[in-house]
This record gives structure tokens, sequence and C-alpha cells, in this order.
């Protein structure tokens, strides 16, 4: 598609599942982020990845979430034994390359609502 | 950190120019001013961005002070549309992420 994909778009789980939240970025993008934004807050930077690299996993919350890429495409953030503190909208966005220059905009995705009941 | 400020809240009303302030005191040479909205419930929607020059676009005009403390993004005609939380961030040249910090909440009124 023309657009940033993000898989499921909403998802509601049970304490202590685990989750799987897909991204597709703009094809040709070399960068992805994810974001997570809590209901009413602002949006909290995850982690990056330049390729299928991703140089800094210090945003990430705790050793419960990771994520992966692969093929320098598809994305996934993998949350494991879900927290209610986890409920947010997760956000991955995308673009042609990491620095801040021209040319180098971020575009989101509509996000994947999760839900920990 | 932010490196923006922004007012909290704005009105406007509706076919007027919407005009949302953004100081960025510390920026540096090589940094962009990037604008995104977020409209409810939905992903941050890329507006502009500029590094001296004003810029306009189909969305929205850009402008940025000649010292670029500060830039103000211009709704020309705002709509119902265009309630929204809009979000003034700076770039870091070569940051790996873009910082969102409170936004400004415009609310356009009939």
């Amino acid at each position: 598609g023309a657009g940033v994909s993000q898989s499921p778009s909403n998802k509601v789980t049970e304490k202590g599942k685990d989750v799987e939240l897909r991204c597709d970025p703009i094809s040709g993008h070399t960068a992805l982020y994810w974001y997570r934004q809590r209901l009413g807050q602002g949006l909290e930077f995850l982690i990056y990845f330049q390729g299928n690299s991703a140089p800094d996993k210090s945003g990430l919350p705790s050793d419960r979430f990771s994520a992966e890429r692969t093929g320098e495409s598809v994305s996934t953030l993998t949350i494991q034994r879900t927290q209610q503190e986890d409920s947010a909208v997760y956000l991955c966005a995308s673009s042609l390359a990491v620095t801040g220059g021209p040319g180098n905009t971020i575009y989101f995705g509509e996000g994947s609502w999760l839900t920990v009941v | 950190d932010a490196k923006t400020t922004q007012p909290p809240s704005m009105d406007c009303a509706e076919g007027r120019a919407a005009n949302l302030p953004c100081n960025h005191s510390t920026i540096s040479g090589n940094e962009y001013v990037y604008w995104y909205r977020q409209i409810h419930s939905q992903g941050p929607q890329y507006i502009i961005h500029g590094l001296k020059n004003n810029e306009t676009n189909e969305m929205a005009s850009l402008i940025i002070t000649e010292d670029r403390k500060s830039s103000t993004l211009i709704l020309p005609h705002a709509t119902l549309r265009d309630t929204a939380v809009y979000y003034c961030i700076v770039r870091v040249a070569g940051a790996n992420n873009l910082f969102f910090g409170t936004g400004t909440r415009l609310t356009v009124i009939p």
C-alpha cells in the first residue's frame, strides 16, 4: 500500500498472554520506528530500526518488550506476559532514512490499539 | 527533552486562519522544524517542515523567524476537520526519532 500499515488494528488480550503487533512500512523506507501512546497522553518513543538493525533499545519499557525487523521491511513488536499498563495504541512509522534532513519525513500508521483485561 | 514550547490550547472560528505559534529558542543551525497533527484516535499526520525559509504546501504555511527561534503554522481557512492536537518538533540532525511534546490542542468552532 501507499502508507504505513499496521495489524491488528485492535487487540483485546488477557493479562499474562503474549501479543505480536505487525508493521509494514512504506516501500523503500529503510528506517522504521515504534511509539506507544497511552490514552490521553503523548507519544513515547520505543525503538527504531535502520535496516534490520536496532542500534538503541533503551526506549523499550521492560524486558517483556522486544522488536525485530526482517528483509528491511516488516517489523514485529512483541509484548510478553502482558500487563494492564501495556494498554495503549502502538504506532509504527517509517522514513527513507534516519537522519533529520530533507526527504526524511517520518510517516505514521494508524496504530494498533491494545487492551489488556 | 522537548526543545519546543507551544500553548496548550487554542480556539479558531471556522473559515478563519488558525495561527499556531511555537518557540524553539535553542534550535541549532542544522535542525529542521517539523509540524504534525493528531486527530482523535488516529496516527500523527505530517503537515510541513522547514529549515530557514518559509514553506507552503496544500495543507498549511510555515513561517520561521529570521533568527529561527520561533515559528508559526498557519492553516489559512480552518475547517471543523482541522480540530486536532498540533505538534511542533525540532528534528535533531542525525536523531533517530521525533520527540513529541504536549502540542497545542486546536478546536475549530462552527
